[in-house]
């Protein structure tokens, strides 16, 4: 079975530009979550979709981060304009069913952004 | 507001000892607590959750308590070899978020 997919793997860019970034979820999984993981912390959900629906983006900073899934597969996050502090790594993940935490999460490798 | 600490940032163990993480949790009741392991430039793997009506879990060398009068869950790794040498990350649930901590560093020293 594939593993979540992510790309690109490293992104570089100055502040106030913008970047976005995909996911390939693992195939039949219906929920696909986004989190931000800064050097040293645990991960933080951004946002989390159940098919092509948002589920929860409370933790999402709706004024310059933006989120969606078409079609309830692939997904996209983007970041508009960029700050020194979106510095981290995202990570992409899914489960088969979603809703319950008991669901075992997959992730995928991550995207380690860096904003000088 | 809730607070989950790991109670180290790392821990270095002997080769063959046992290695004891422990993550402590505040201002919450969780129903589920999960332990995940991190390598360098990868995502987190699932290890094992356990249930707030459960005292105890074990998956091969791995055995995880949840205390939930202490709220503590201590993470166990019996026969510990260098390979397991890695961030280990709990996670609890709160209001249907999942909640992680910031992880122990083990170093498994040969």
């Amino acid at each position: 079975e594939a593993g979540v997919a992510q790309s690109p793997r490293y992104k570089i860019i100055e502040k106030r530009q913008s970047v976005a970034f995909w996911c390939n979820p693992i195939s039949g999984h219906a929920t696909l979550y986004w989190y931000q993981q800064i050097l040293g912390q645990g991960p933080k959900l951004l946002i989390q979709f159940q098919n092509n629906g948002v589920v929860d983006d409370s933790q999402l900073p709706k004024d310059r981060f933006s989120a969606e899934r078409l079609k309830g597969v692939d997904s996209t996050l983007k970041i508009q304009p960029a700050k020194l502090e979106d510095s981290a790594v995202y990570l992409c993940a899914s489960s088969y069913v979603g809703g319950p935490l008991w669901e075992t999460q997959y992730f995928g490798p991550g995207t380690r952004l860096l904003v000088l | 507001s809730q607070k989950i600490e790991q109670n180290s940032e790392a821990l270095n163990i002997q080769e063959g000892k046992t290695a004891t993480l422990t993550c402590n949790y505040t201002n919450y009741s969780p129903a589920y607590l999960q332990w995940y392991r991190q390598d360098p430039g990868r995502g987190p793997v699932f290890l094992l959750l356990i249930r707030e009506n459960e005292k105890e879990k074990r998956k091969e060398r791995l055995k995880v308590t949840f205390d939930t009068t202490l709220k503590q869950s201590l993470f166990h790794i019996t026969a510990s070899q260098p390979a397991d040498s890695a961030t280990y990350l709990c996670a609890l649930d709160r209001d249907d978020k999942i909640i992680f901590g910031k992880g122990t560093r083990l170093h498994i020293l040969p």
